[in-house]
């Protein structure tokens, strides 16, 4: 199985500033079609997940553009340009490259 | 906009069979775009991909579950099924059902806690 890391599991922000979360995957995530199926999810506190960005950098429908996404083969990173109050919750990276898909630990996002 | 929703069994004994369906409104189940999926998460962890299903039927399972793990799709009905046999503690979790669109999951059911417990 390939597995999903992130960094870090915590992260307190203030309003209004950035916040920036890192996922590693244990082999590339690079399809032999030539996607990267690396996406990530928002999961509010008593919510089921949301899709936020999918193939690395694609914004999902109705996504704030606060979001986005980079990265490349291992190493990626969800960027929060400005954070808000909605903003708050786990953070996941997921892997769809490979069966089985795999899903990052979380990252909690909370709010100084 | 697809919505799906769970339903089933919320208290599960011990060595019986879980049972969940999972409804598809606002589209066809028969899409030839998506894949159906089932995820689970245990109370305060992260997620875990059970398995998935085409409406043809075609269907992929997580080697840690597949001996007991059968996944159905009742493309009359607009709806998919998951069976998790021999259930233990272990299996406690919300179950979600979700729609995968080219690799990624675009769409969540609310989700359904199923306890297991004499």
């Amino acid at each position: 199985d390939i597995v999903m890391t992130q960094t870090p599991l915590s992260s307190p922000v203030t309003l209004g500033q950035p916040a920036s979360i890192s996922c590693r995957s244990s082999q590339s995530l690079v399809h032999s079609d030539g996607n990267t199926y690396l996406s990530w999810l928002q999961q509010r506190p008593g919510q089921p997940p949301r899709l936020l960005i999918y193939k690395i950098s694609n914004r999902f429908s109705g996504v704030p553009d606060r979001f986005s996404g980079s990265g490349a083969g291992t190493d990626f990173t969800l960027k929060i340009s400005r954070v808000e109050a909605e903003d708050v919750g786990v953070y996941y990276c997921m892997q769809a490259t490979q069966f089985p898909f795999t899903f990052g630990p979380g990252t909690k996002v909370d709010i100084k | 906009q697809l919505q799906l929703q769970e339903s089933g069994p919320g208290l599960v004994k011990p060595s019986e069979t879980l049972s969940l369906t999972c409804t598809v409104s606002g589209g066809s189940i028969s899409s030839s775009s998506y894949y159906w999926g089932w995820i689970r998460q245990p109370p305060g962890k992260g997620l875990e991909w059970i398995g998935s299903i085409y409406y043809s039927g075609s269907t992929y399972y997580n080697p840690s579950l597949k001996s007991r793990v059968t996944i159905s799709v009742d493309t009359s009905k607009n709806q998919f099924s998951l069976k998790l046999s021999s259930v233990t503690a272990a299996d406690t979790a919300v179950y979600y059902c979700a729609g995968l669109l080219g690799g990624h999951l675009d769409y969540w059911g609310q989700g359904t806690l199923v306890t297991v417990s004499s």
